[in-house]
């Protein structure tokens, strides 16, 4: 069973702090590597996405990809409460077309 | 553009009726997905099409049906609807063939089954 997993949270976080999300995965053929946001009532939304291992930097938010041991995670910088929200991990599943869920992290950004 | 549509946005269905969610994209993608998300858990693929004229099945696929209508339109049909469907039905889209291809996720469809 291949297999995402996340800290489902809450993540507390102080405004203005770095807030670090981690994800783990069981497929070592998997390829790419997703982070989506999800604001509670309304659908998931692409922040990052990161194909290599090392570091992808976009804006405030960082992916980091670590293929020999399977773990991804998303560091957001500077956090603002507009960031809070439930991250969904995705990865491939090997193929060119499903995606495996992590079931998500809320992220809780306090003033 | 629209991005990808659903409709409806809410519905309540009583155990044994049927309905059809319907989804649409105007972004001339190819694959199309249908998951259902329930609380603490994840997405969960119920069926996906590929491309125009196929259609597989994803994780969960018992109690659905899908029919990929062209190439803009998949529609999920619920035939004998159960509360355990009781959730919330994302459509997506992706394109082309790649698996570095994002997907993009229309509004959602919540759907209560008393």
């Amino acid at each position: 069973q291949k297999e995402v997993e996340q800290n489902s949270g809450p993540l507390s976080v102080p405004e203005g702090a770095i807030a670090s999300l981690n994800c783990t995965y069981s497929d070592r053929g998997s390829q790419s590597f997703f982070w989506y946001r999800q604001y509670s009532g309304k659908s998931p939304e692409l922040i990052m996405s990161i194909y290599s291992n090392g570091d992808k930097e976009d804006g405030r938010f960082t992916a980091q990809l670590n293929k020999a041991s399977q773990y991804v995670s998303l560091l957001i910088r500077d956090s603002q409460p507009s960031d809070s929200a439930t991250y969904l991990c995705a990865v491939n599943d090997g193929s060119n077309y499903q995606l495996i869920w992590g079931a998500g992290t809320k992220l809780i950004i306090k003033p | 553009n629209a991005g990808v549509t659903q409709t409806p946005k809410f519905q309540v269905l009583k155990t044994g009726q049927s309905m059809t969610l319907q989804c649409a994209q105007d972004m001339n993608h190819n694959s199309m997905y249908w998951y259902r998300q329930d609380p603490g858990m994840g997405l969960r693929l119920i069926y996906y099409s590929a491309s125009e004229g196929t259609t597989d099945k994803g994780e969960v696929p018992n109690g659905y049906n899908v029919s990929r209508l062209n190439k803009r339109e998949f529609s999920l049909r619920l035939e004998s609807a159960a509360p355990s469907q009781t959730s919330v039905y994302f459509c997506a889209s992706k394109p082309g063939t790649s698996s570095y291809n994002e997907q993009f996720f229309g509004p959602g469809t919540r759907l209560t089954v008393l």
